[in-house]
């Protein structure tokens, strides 16, 4: 298996404008996360999902953030518009059902200028 | 309010001695912890695990001990090796595997040759 699969690696845009992140999870792993990673905060949590389902999305920080999951095998986490506060490295990743191990991907990198 | 707490934001320790990683929680109704390794530019990866029924789990050269009534963890490698250097992030789930998973701030170990 090719393992959590994220894109893109590296993003820089410009205060105001629109990013997508992608994430494909392991096949057959029923629980997908996305995490923020930040100096001051470490590894936060935005949302999570079951069975392509967001079951708390407390995490998120303002309505400017958004993330869906239509099918089994994709999730995206959108952030319009985007401010440089939003610069981080944004991880997702999956975990099989009965299984409490999460496997992540390497991390988007976001840069907003 | 960080339910996960990492005290030490970075630890130092000569190689061939022992380092041990700390962490806190405050949610009683956390049942399953997990640490993970963290090299730049990499997702993390899984460590360790262990479960509120045990005190103690060991793998290799890591061993995880687990204090209830203080609500505490900790993370033992003997003997340290430079390849060791990374950042360890504590993280804590509930009872069930659709439960979210809470990760700390995070240490950063350096060992030293």
């Amino acid at each position: 298996d090719a393992g959590v699969i994220q894109s893109p690696r590296h993003e820089v845009t410009e205060m105001g404008q629109e990013v997508t992140l992608r994430c494909k999870p392991i096949s057959g792993h029923n629980s997908l996360f996305w995490y923020r990673q930040t100096m001051m905060r470490g590894l936060e949590l935005l949302i999570y999902f079951n069975n392509n389902v967001p079951i708390d999305d407390s995490g998120m920080p303002e309505d400017r953030f958004s993330a869906k999951m239509p099918n089994a095998s994709f999730s995206t986490l959108k952030i319009q518009p985007s401010e440089p506060r939003d610069s981080a490295v944004y991880f997702c990743a999956s975990r099989p059902s009965g299984a409490n191990v999460l496997t992540f991907g390497a991390g988007s990198r976001l840069t907003v200028l | 309010d960080q339910q996960v707490k990492q005290n030490s934001p970075s630890l130092s320790v000569q190689e061939g001695r022992i380092s041990i990683l700390n962490c806190d929680y405050t949610n009683s109704m956390f049942d399953y912890f997990l640490w993970y390794k963290k090299y730049p530019a990499e997702g993390p990866t899984f460590l360790i695990s262990i479960s509120s029924i045990k005190d103690k789990n060991e793998d290799g050269r890591f061993t995880v001990f687990l204090n209830k009534s203080a609500k505490h963890l900790s993370l033992h490698i003997v003997p340290s090796q430079p390849g060791d250097s990374a950042v360890y992030f504590c993280a804590a789930s509930g009872k069930t595997s659709y439960d979210k998973v809470i990760f700390g701030p995070g240490t950063s170990l350096s060992v030293i040759p």
